[in-house]
């Protein structure tokens, strides 16, 4: 039940896009996305409560698609307090139940 | 407004010990969550308590892991005994009412098992 994500690791240069995807095998009622820096705590980002809902953070933008049980997070404009692990956290639809993703790594070098 | 608080922060113990962490969630915040994360992985949810009733348990290993929350404010969870393998970072997080919440975590704790 636990959301696979893809890639798994990526490096940008700053100014790049990134595109980082989520899906799950089960049909989703929320999604969250976390950032990790290392060794610290995770970070909110944002939830996307309806199929098909879009968010925006400042240059961060994520995507809900309810029918393909995926997410999207896009990272525009990169900048390199944009570096960490990337989590997607997923509230399942037929309870309370929540699972982080397998994690993306995202390093941005100048 | 206060964050979430866990203590210790460090914890070395050998195999076969006991260890116990305590957090305390933000006020207000029904939901509290304990996770595991082992270095490298994304953190796996160990129980999840709405107020002091438990939600969800089913990837707490019972036999060895227990986990309350009194009067539905603070959490202890509990190793015993602990192995090798427990090795990782013990989060902390709460949120207001539920999983459609953003949840905000704790520091963390770093069990180390020798």
């Amino acid at each position: 039940q636990q959301p696979v994500q893809s890639p798994q690791a990526v490096i940008l240069r700053e100014g790049e896009d990134a595109v980082i995807n989520c899906s799950s095998s089960k049909a989703l009622y929320s999604v969250h996305w976390y950032r990790q820096k290392h060794g610290e705590a995770p970070v909110f980002l944002m939830i996307l409560l309806k199929g098909g809902e879009q968010k925006g953070h400042e240059k961060i933008s994520a995507s809900f698609n309810e029918k393909k049980q995926q997410s999207s997070l896009y990272l525009t404009a990169s900048q390199l307090s944009y570096s960490g692990t990337y989590f997607c956290g997923t509230n399942l639809f037929t309870g309370n139940q929540f699972y982080f993703g397998t994690g993306t790594s995202l390093t941005v070098i100048p | 407004e206060a964050g979430v608080a866990q203590s210790p922060r460090y914890k070395i113990i050998e195999k076969r010990q006991s260890v116990a962490f305590w957090c305390n969630p933000i006020s207000g915040h029904a939901t509290l969550y304990w996770y595991q994360q082992i270095l490298g992985q994304g953190p796996k949810l160990l129980i999840q308590f709405q107020n002091n009733g438990v939600v969800d348990d089913s990837q707490l290993p019972k036999d060895r892991f227990s986990a309350e929350r009194l009067k539905g404010v603070d959490s202890t969870l509990k190793i015993q005994p602990a192995k090798l393998e427990d090795s990782a970072v013990y989060l902390c997080a709460s949120s207001l009412a539920g999983a459609v919440y953003e949840q905000y975590f704790g520091p963390g704790t770093r069990l180390t098992v020798t």
